[in-house]
């Protein structure tokens, strides 16, 4: 199946400070990703769709300004949380889709834990 | 509001035994549909994807489709103690975004 990594794995950081979460499609191109927070015991919550060279759709709710979403190649994505505060600590993942017309199977990687301390 | 429904469950099953987990969506005209496993701590894990109504099966794994009754399934025969996780239904509502909408999950456990 498709690969897609994430990294870091898990990061430690200050309030106030910003912290980037890479996303990797290792053997495909995605041409869209997506961004997901998941709080413990919770269902996945889709913050974001982005697509290669243009700007992300942001869900309801969810702050563009503070998630900021860099899709520049068929194979990186980013996520920035800007300003991190405590209650941003969460399990943050995020999932890759290729070029497969309506069989748009997701492939998710493995999630970045942040806590903000 | 577009949505797709689960049991949160938890559904116990003891080893061996056959596991089904059901699933409703909202939207009539959906056409693609899958399910994934997470384990607890990690992220979601693709298992199967079905596209026609019909049965399709992959090893241990049936998923099971009706677009009229809009319900989707998924079997797993012989259970293992390693199939106890969360059960995700996601379903493409929107091809144009091509984002899923995702149940919250039926919790599995099966007992040794």
């Amino acid at each position: 199946g498709a690969v897609v990594s994430q990294h870091p794995s898990r990061v430690i950081c200050k309030s106030g400070t910003s912290v980037k979460i890479e996303c990797r499609s290792l053997d495909f191109q995605a041409t869209t990703m997506f961004w997901y927070r998941q709080f413990p015991k919770q269902s996945l919550m889709l913050m974001a769709t982005s697509n290669e060279g243009s700007k992300a759709t942001y869900e309801q709710g969810v702050e563009k300004d503070k998630f900021l979403i860099n899709h520049a190649s068929l194979t990186l994505s980013t996520l920035t949380v800007t300003s991190a505060h405590p209650e941003d600590s969460s399990f943050y993942i995020c999932s890759a889709s290729g070029t497969g017309g309506l069989r748009n199977e997701q492939y998710f990687g493995p999630g970045t834990r942040l806590t903000v301390t | 509001q577009k949505e797709v429904e689960q049991n949160s469950g938890p559904l116990s099953v003891p080893e061996g035994a056959i596991a089904s987990l059901n699933c409703t969506y909202s939207d009539r005209g959906s056409q693609s549909f899958f399910w994934y496993r997470q384990y607890s701590g990690k992220s979601p894990e693709l298992i199967m994807s079905i596209y026609s109504n019909g049965d399709k099966e992959d090893g241990r794994f049936t998923a099971q489709l009706n677009k009229a009754s809009q319900y989707v399934s998924l079997l797993i025969r012989d259970s293992q103690p390693s199939d106890s996780a969360t059960y995700l239904c996601a379903v493409d509502m929107d091809t144009g975004r091509r984002a899923l909408t995702f149940g919250s999950g039926t919790r599995l456990q099966v007992q040794p």
